[in-house]
């Protein structure tokens, strides 16, 4: 079964430093890889994926993600923290159209003045 | 067009009672899922819709959680006898195919069993 394991439940930055979530995956065939947010009282919505195209991927808000076979990763990235970006921040995988995506337990990141 | 939409937004029910949480996916959809997020934890899979028929309800805690789909749209998560333990938001999503296609999420229903 597919699963995912993001270490480190909180990640404070100061604003203007960067930003690294990390996330490793278990997946018995090749993945699809997705980053979802969580902004306080507002619903999921989808940072990026990774579909078996190009590795690295941008998403939205400067935030960008490298799908690492040999490690079995995806972390997350942005070059440069804003304030706006203090959220939780959720890792999935599915093996595809036929089956569920399972997610990850979140990190929330704080950002600092 | 309008997002996905859940309701209630909140529901406060008594131990031992029977509740219906609905899902409106967006028009078109063919692909729904309900997952249950309790706090500090993530979204944790219940049950996936394709079209009319459970592709998957492996996620389903007991035989006290139903949820249907019968046209292919709406859908209706049932639960008997809550339990204290079943406190959580309720959240439902929809994509336009499945797995690999980006998930739209409700803003959930939470659900107090007191």
């Amino acid at each position: 079964a597919q699963s995912v394991t993001q270490l480190g439940s909180h990640v404070s930055v100061s604003e203007g430093a960067l930003v690294l979530l990390r996330c490793n995956y278990s997946s018995s065939v090749p993945p699809y890889l997705f980053w979802y947010v969580q902004y306080p009282n507002q619903g999921l919505q989808l940072l990026l994926k990774y579909t078996s195209a190009a590795t690295l991927v941008k998403g939205i808000n400067g935030f960008e993600a490298e799908f690492k076979k040999s490690e079995t990763s995806f972390h997350l990235t942005k070059p440069s923290a804003h304030m706006s970006d203090a959220a939780e921040y959720f890792c999935a995988v599915t093996r595809g159209d036929t089956d569920k995506l399972i997610f990850g337990t979140g990190t929330r990141l704080q950002v600092f003045p | 067009g309008a997002g996905v939409s859940q309701t209630p937004s909140n529901k406060v029910t008594e131990k031992g009672k029977y509740v219906e949480l609905r899902c409106d996916p967006i028009s078109g959809h063919t692909a729904l899922y309900w997952y249950r997020q309790s706090l500090g934890q993530g979204p944790e899979f219940l049950i996936y819709f394709q079209g009319t028929g459970a592709a998957d309800d492996s996620g389903l805690p007991n035989d006290r959680f139903f949820a249907v789909r019968p046209e292919g749209s709406v859908s209706t998560l049932k639960i008997q006898r809550t339990e204290r333990g079943d406190s959580a938001v309720y959240l439902c999503a929809s994509s336009s195919t499945g797995g690999s296609s980006p998930l739209h999420f409700g803003n959930g229903t939470r659900l107090t069993v007191t």
